[in-house]
């Protein structure tokens, strides 16, 4: 599968926790994206890379949040001290910068669920 | 502030019918509008995009019309098929200085009955 894949699928933490997801973009891709959508909206951007740079975070992206991608390969998004409004889909998406070029490929997501 | 505004919230078509989902933008730095077709527990999955420079793009049973002026977009699905059932999203990007990052319509639930 040369998709994007991310990991866990699912993940139910206390609140108060700490958190980690993983991507993986698809091997030739250069930059990645991370979303957040809640139930019944549209997925809202938190956070981008290209290469290992990081080049903008949302204001979403509170100080608890933070992103890597340490190789300009995969990525991970921690998120520190889970809140109850944390619980989402965290997506990951990615492309393939440059010769106008704009399609992003998403994962499947990772379901978070703070209780 | 909504910058991608979609209606319907939901829709309901008969087999064989016709789904039309609209979406109006705000911002005319937007230079790429891509459809994503999203089913229950998945990821949005890609299905067909479109630059301000063309009225009119088709793939198969999937047609974006766009309408620069009125700062509208629209996705038709002919020939509405039961596995068509899932949500989609309209979104829109302001280019690659800006990230490509993508700001999307909040949805519509189409349901194909058979």
């Amino acid at each position: 599968d040369t998709g994007v894949s991310q990991n866990p699928r699912h993940k139910i933490t206390k609140r108060g926790q700490n958190v980690t997801f993983r991507c993986d973009p698809i091997s030739e891709h250069n930059r990645l994206y991370w979303y957040r959508q809640t139930l019944g909206q549209g997925p809202e951007f938190l956070t981008y890379f290209q290469n290992e740079a990081q080049l903008e975070k949302s204001r979403l992206l509170s100080d608890r949040f933070s992103a890597e991608r340490p190789k300009g390969s995969f990525s991970t998004l921690e998120i520190q001290r889970t809140e109850q409004g944390d619980s989402a889909m965290y997506l990951c998406a990615s492309s393939l910068a440059g010769q106008g070029r704009n399609e992003q490929y998403f994962g499947p997501g990772t379901r978070l669920t703070v209780t | 502030q909504q910058q991608v505004k979609q209606s319907p919230q939901s829709l309901i078509v008969q087999k064989g019918g016709i789904s039309i989902i609209n979406c109006a933008y705000e911002n005319t730095a937007f230079d790429y509008f891509p459809w994503y077709q999203q089913f229950p527990g998945k990821g949005p999955a890609l299905l067909i995009a479109i630059r301000p420079d063309v009225s009119e793009k088709k793939e198969g049973r999937f047609t974006i019309s766009f309408n620069k002026s009125a700062k509208q977009f629209s996705l038709h699905i002919m020939d509405s098929q039961p596995g068509d059932s899932a949500t989609y999203f309209c979104a829109a990007s302001k280019g690659e200085a800006a990230g490509n990052k993508l700001t999307f319509g909040g949805g519509t639930r189409v349901l194909v009955k058979p």
